[in-house]
């Protein structure tokens, strides 16, 4: 069975940083492109970023609104992907949920998701 | 930037059959993804490529498309699929994915 598992949400004030992570398990996590979408309260989903397989370059790519202030990684070794955010906005305000599915950009699997809120 | 649009909300009594639409310049040329999300919950993938459904979603579940428009039609609609939809799809460089504003489906 698919588990996605985020952690590392919270409370932080503007201007600061936070790192999410999802846990994986159930699949070959080295070989899954995995993004992360958010979702601000009330509002609809969002794409953040995505970052390719290692086989196939491990590129990441990222929604403008969060280009240079957040960084997508992976540990294969550990089957866990991050999210470290800078420069926080309250803007940035969301339940981030990690994903993947059978065949990128489609999203079969989703974590439950992980609250950050930025505010003073 | 590029934008999915989608009607704030679609209404519809039990039994009928719902139709949400998704427009974009791109959709001729990137397949399109939908997904319901109910209050409280992640989302779930209903159809994706345009017009596949995932196993385990209901055959009531389908979708089409035409030119800059995809459509996600539910027929026979039931009260248990009163939910938010969204579609997904890329820009034109296939680069970076977006999401439609999302659609209140209510079941009157």
């Amino acid at each position: 069975e698919v588990q996605l598992v985020e952690s590392g949400g919270g409370l932080v004030k503007p201007g600061g940083s936070l790192r999410l992570s999802c846990a994986a398990s159930g699949f070959t996590f080295s070989n899954a492109w995995m993004s992360w979408v958010r979702q601000a309260p009330g509002k609809g989903l969002e794409w953040v970023g995505r970052i390719k397989s290692k086989t196939d370059g491990g590129t990441t790519d990222y929604a403008a609104p969060v280009k240079g202030r957040f960084t997508i990684s992976r540990d294969d070794s550990k089957n866990t992907l991050y999210l470290q955010m800078n420069s926080l906005k309250t803007e940035d305000t969301a339940v981030y949920y990690c994903t993947t599915g059978c065949d990128y950009p489609r999203f079969d699997y989703w974590g439950q998701g992980t609250l950050v809120t930025v505010s003073s | 930037s590029y934008e999915l649009t989608q009607p704030p909300s679609v209404s519809v009594s039990p039994g009928q059959t719902a139709r949400i639409t998704c427009s974009g310049d791109a959709l001729p040329k990137q397949y399109a993804y939908w997904y319901q999300q109910k209050p409280g919950q992640a989302p779930v993938l209903v159809i994706y490529k345009d017009s596949e459904r995932p196993s385990g979603i209901p055959e009531r579940f389908s979708g089409s498309s035409s030119g800059t428009t995809v459509t996600l039609t539910i027929s026979g609609v039931q009260a248990e699929d009163e939910a938010d939809y969204y579609c997904q799809s890329a820009d034109s460089s296939g680069t970076y994915e977006v999401f439609g504003g999302g659609t209140k489906l209510t079941v009157l």
